[in-house]
Parts: C-alpha cells; structure tokens; sequence
C-alpha cells in the first residue's frame, strides 16, 4: 500500500515561516493537496494541484511537490494557523492521507 | 451556499449496522463525485470510500470492503454509506465531502460537520 510520511509536530514563531514536509515513493508525479484542521472542526482544504489556493485562503500558504516530497509553506505564520495539516494524494483510485503535523506557533 | 450536513451516526453494537446519510444542498449534487472520511479518536483522517456522479463506480479502502456500501439518490441530493459487520476499529467521526477538480483523484472540499459513530463490544 501507498504511505504519506509527514513530521508528528513542527514548531514556529509568529512570523517566521513553516515548512511542513510529506513524503511518498515518487509523489511529485502526483497531485497534492493540504488540508488544515483545528480543534473540533473539520478539515478545509488550503493547497490543491501542489500549488493551488482555494479562494480565501491568504497568500501567506504556499505549497510545492517535487521528487518524493511535498511541502506545505506558511509565511508570516500567524496564531490563527496552528491547527493540524494533513497532506493527501491518490494512488490508484484509493485516497490517501498522511499521518498529520501539528504546527504549534509559539 | 454549498452545505453538507451528515446523519446517521450513534452507539452500535460490534457485529452491527449502520447507515449514514450525507444531505447535500447549495451546488449540482449529481455533477460531482463524492467521498467518505473518518478520523477516529484523537487520530488522523482516512479516506473511506468515492462515488460517481451517477453511482457506476465506487471505490473502497481495503479494510471496508465487503462490509461497507456507498450509494446515493441524486433525487434527493443524497449520499449514503451502509456499514455492516461494525468493528471496533470502524469507531471514528465519518465526514461527507465532495470531490472537486480530477474526477475520483480530486480534492475534497467542502466537508461536512461529520457523525460520531461509536461501536460498542
């Protein structure tokens, strides 16, 4: 089976910036997206298609997917962004997610 | 305003049934795919299950095959998932979402509130 690899828990100050890996066999032939979730609601998406914001979502959220990593980038990290950020992708018509990373921003 | 709102969810028996149901209003429901996902308590999220547009094709994770069923009712913007033979492992928040963008290998958004389901031994 497909495996996600994410980091159980990235810190960072407020306004710096955060990176928050995902890794996979080959997943920059895959498309990518970021879900962020906060405690007791459910996942929004912030990233699709490896690059692509949603409308809404602030320019501060970026994301790249090459070779075997994706990375979710948050720049000028804000309080309101420590949540839970799951990255996800499809292999062979099944879903997958990684394990999760708790960006705490402190 | 595109809303999903599930139900359906409660305290079962393992070796029990149960049938969720995902109402669906604000967009053409019978335009998009539709997925499953549950996160189990204090866990991540995990995909479930996809459905076409018209039901023809469905696709499962494999530790719900044969005990679990997706359908909908595109009359009444209705998504649904039967799950049978309910174990332990099956207890978890089940969120609707729709699949937006590639066909099944989309992005989902939005998701639902989601429904407890909690199964008892």
């Amino acid at each position: 089976s497909y495996e996600l690899t994410q980091p159980p828990s990235v810190s960072v100050s407020p306004g710096q910036t955060a990176s928050i890996t995902c890794s996979g066999d080959k997943l920059g032939d895959k498309n990518v997206c970021w879900y962020q979730q906060k405690p007791g609601q459910s996942p929004f998406l912030v990233i699709y298609q490896d690059t692509k914001r949603p409308s809404g979502i602030p320019e501060r959220f970026s994301g790249s997917n090459s070779g075997n990593t994706a990375t979710l980038t948050i720049s000028g990290t804000q309080t309101m962004d420590e949540a839970d950020y799951y990255c996800q992708a499809w292999h062979i018509r099944t879903g997958v997610f990684g394990g999760g990373t708790k960006l705490t921003v402190l | 305003e595109v809303q999903l709102v599930e139900s359906g969810g409660g305290l079962v028996q393992s070796g029990g049934s149960l049938r969720l149901s995902c109402a669906a209003s604000g967009f053409t429901f019978s335009s998009y795919w539709m997925s499953w996902v549950r996160q189990a308590p204090g866990k991540g999220l995990e995909w479930v299950a996809n459905i076409q547009q018209d039901g023809s094709e469905k696709y499962y994770v494999d530790s719900v095959k044969g005990r679990f069923t997706i359908s909908r009712d595109n009359a009444k913007n209705s998504l649904y998932l039967q799950m049978n033979s309910l174990r332990a492992e099956d207890a978890a928040v089940y969120y609707c979402a729709r699949l937006e963008g590639i066909a099944v290998a989309g992005e989902f958004d939005p998701w639902g509130q989601g429904t407890l389901v909690t199964v008892s031994s």
